[in-house]
């Protein structure tokens, strides 16, 4: 069965430093993966997707994120984090009926 | 503003009472969805709609329903309100083949049954 597991229920940073955020999936066939962020009393924004192509993906507000087949990741990325980007941030693979699967979420707070 | 748009924001019930949530999209998507939020679980599937018509159920679909009348709207009821419906409950809407952006999302609706 189709899966996505995000292992770190929060990850901290300091400002200025470079921040990764864990997703793996489980899929048959190729994986169609996304990014997502949630701002506190909003609604998901999508960040990035990897359909094919370069393993390293780049989205919005300086994210990106690395491809790795034969891991079955996924991570998201930042080369220097901001305390705007704290948030909750998930993860999320298409399945074989089309339908996205959702990590549990990881929040990231960035300290000043 | 193109997008998902989902009334109201907040709502308290008391137990046994019911309502609908509604959500709307003006995006043209074939696909519509609900999801229910709650801490340490992320997002779980209530309902789905692949097309005015169609609808099927999610991964936790008790004590709710929902009707495709038209592509734009998808409600959702709650039949007689829980304590355990508490929750922020989004819509989300795609294309079906194409998903350049995945899903769109509601601002989504936070839900209390006392």
């Amino acid at each position: 069965a189709q899966s996505v597991a995000q292992p770190e229920d929060q990850v901290n940073v300091a400002e200025g430093n470079p921040l990764t955020v864990k997703c793996t999936y489980s899929v048959s066939g190729n994986p169609y993966l996304f990014w997502y962020v949630q701002y506190p009393n909003r609604g998901l924004q999508f960040l990035l997707k990897y359909i094919t192509g370069d393993n390293l993906v780049k989205g919005s507000y300086g994210f990106e994120a690395e491809f790795n087949k034969s891991q079955t990741s996924f991570h998201l990325k930042k080369p220097s984090a901001l305390v705007s980007d704290s948030a909750l941030y998930f993860c999320a693979v298409r399945d074989d009926t089309d339908k996205l699967i959702f990590g549990t979420g990881t929040r990231l707070q960035v300290f000043p | 503003n193109a997008g998902v748009t989902q009334t109201p924001k907040f709502q308290v019930l008391k137990t046994g009472q019911s309502m609908t949530l509604q959500c709307a999209q003006d995006m043209n998507h074939e696909y519509m969805s609900w999801y229910r939020q709650d801490p340490g679980m992320g997002l779980r599937l209530i309902h789905y709609s692949v097309g005015a018509g169609i609808t099927d159920q999610g991964e936790v679909p008790n004590g709710y329903n929902v009707s495709r009348s038209t592509t734009e709207d998808f409600p959702l009821r709650l039949l007689s309100a829980a304590p355990s419906q508490t929750s922020v409950y989004f819509c989300a809407s795609s294309y079906l083949v194409e998903m350049p952006y995945g899903y769109t999302f509601g601002s989504g609706t936070r839900l209390t049954v006392v």
